[in-house]
């Protein structure tokens, strides 16, 4: 089935290390884009890439960053910069012919 | 994007149609309506989008009124698996970076 898969879906960190969250879409969609939704909050954005070796910061970018080696992934990593990386992170990507977002099914960060 | 507002919460009886509203008064002309639903602890699920005419599919329908500042989505006969939080955004097209998510509507369908 064609989709956006995200791992792990849930993930300990201890204070001080750098996380990988792994994104990959199989829709073959320029762009991907980075969330983070605290509890009871709506999205915002943390980077975003419309094409491969590109991306831009969004609202929230300190603290994170990203790659866009291939078109099909786009991985985060939250690094120790972050000051409060708990939380619930979403990898969506969009086609350049409809401006629909989908997303994945979200990864659960949480640091010890 | 425009800002857009939606109630906090509504309750519905199972098997009724649920009628969730949003007012988006400073949508602009090129600016579509979208509707996403996240139920908790998973990603947001597409539902509709449309731009002045009105839209289905197999999960709802889309009404947006004439002057385009506002909106209505009804999910015609709803189940206890409706329950969730229902976003109403306004977007413009291809070219926008972002979606952006206000706090949406809890819709809880009742038994």
């Amino acid at each position: 089935d064609g989709g956006i898969t995200q791992s792990p879906k849930y993930l300990f960190r201890k204070e001080g290390q750098n996380v990988t969250l792994s994104c990959e879409q199989n829709l073959n969609h320029d762009a991907m884009y980075w969330y983070r939704q605290d509890p009871g909050q709506g999205l915002r954005l943390i980077y975003y890439s419309q094409i491969v070796n590109d991306f831009q910061k969004g609202d929230i970018a300190e603290g994170y960053s990203v790659s866009r080696e291939k078109k099909e992934s786009f991985p985060l990593t939250v690094t120790s910069a972050q000051k409060n990386p708990t939380a619930f992170y979403l990898c969506a990507s969009s086609g350049s012919a409809g401006n629909t977002i989908y997303f994945g099914e979200g990864s659960w960060l949480t640091v010890v | 994007d425009a800002k857009t507002t939606q109630p906090t919460s509504m309750d519905c009886a199972e098997g009724r149609a649920a009628n969730l509203p949003c007012n988006h008064s400073t949508i602009s002309g090129n600016e579509y309506v979208y509707w996403y639903r996240q139920i908790h602890s998973q990603g947001p699920q597409y539902i509709i989008h449309g731009l002045k005419n009105n839209e289905t599919n197999e999960m709802a329908s889309l009404i947006i009124t004439e002057d385009r500042k506002s909106s209505t989505l009804i999910l015609p006969h709803a189940t206890l698996r409706d329950t969730a939080v229902y976003y109403c955004i306004v977007r413009v097209g291809p070219s926008a970076r972002q979606l952006t998510f206000g706090s949406g509507t809890q819709l809880t369908v009742l038994p």
